[in-house]
């Protein structure tokens, strides 16, 4: 069965420096999200993506934040300048129809 | 807004006996809702959703919830407990908007099955 896969699995950096997390969706899916869990605290949205633009962002998705489909297979998320309130689960997830499917996270722990 | 709240932060269960982990929504329009279940370092799992008929909906691993309208509910349920289904379980409801659909999670509720 198709899975989405997300690297590192793991990601430790110091503040200030740019961190860019990977992911590949479903192969025939056309909208990708990012999501991301804060330890202890609730699943939140980040971002949208279809069509190789931002369909929607939250308050969090502010300008340290990017995402893109460098090519047909991966999505990515970039943080420009991580801060320590940027440590988290980071979750990709992709669809076709109404149900998202989730890679298994990338732990992001800024320092 | 569009909301979810799961009232119970753990539920233990014996291994064996029927099980329940509750959920409830707010939302304007005809809900979207889905569960998921998340294991040690692991991924969220889609376990099974609710979008239109039957209220009872079946899932994966033999889970099973079933849609309240009046109560507003989505509780998801099991008629017998394993202890292999100790996990970290989500309710979540589709907001729906230009057609890029965000889920909105509740806090999650720790199930713990006891042998």
């Amino acid at each position: 069965e198709p899975e989405v896969t997300q690297t590192p699995s793991h990601q430790v950096t110091q503040m200030g420096q740019e961190v860019i997390l990977r992911c590949v969706p479903i192969s025939n899916h056309l909208y990708f999200y990012w999501y991301r869990q804060i330890l202890g605290q609730k699943v939140e949205f980040l971002v949208s993506f279809y069509n190789n633009e931002i369909s929607e962002k939250s308050e969090i998705f502010d300008d340290q934040f990017s995402v893109e489909r460098p090519d047909g297979s991966n999505f990515t998320l970039k943080i420009r300048s991580t801060k320590l309130e940027d440590s988290a689960m980071y979750f990709c997830a992709s669809r076709n129809t109404d149900t998202q499917y989730f890679g298994p996270g990338t732990r992001l722990t800024v320092l | 807004a569009q909301s979810v709240a799961q009232p119970e932060d753990q539920v233990n269960v014996a291994e064996g006996n029927p099980l329940t982990v509750k959920c409830t929504y707010s939302v304007s329009g005809n809900p979207y809702l889905f569960w998921y279940v998340q294991y040690p370092n692991r991924g969220l799992q889609f376990l099974l959703k609710y979008i239109t008929g039957d209220n009872l909906v079946k899932g994966s691993y033999g889970f099973e919830a079933e849609f309240n309208k009046s109560q507003t509910s989505f509780h998801l349920k099991k008629p017998s407990a394993l202890v292999s289904d100790s996990a970290l379980y989500f309710c979540a409801v589709l907001r729906q908007g230009g057609g890029y659909n965000k889920l909105i999670f509740g806090a999650g509720t720790r199930l713990a099955v006891h042998p």
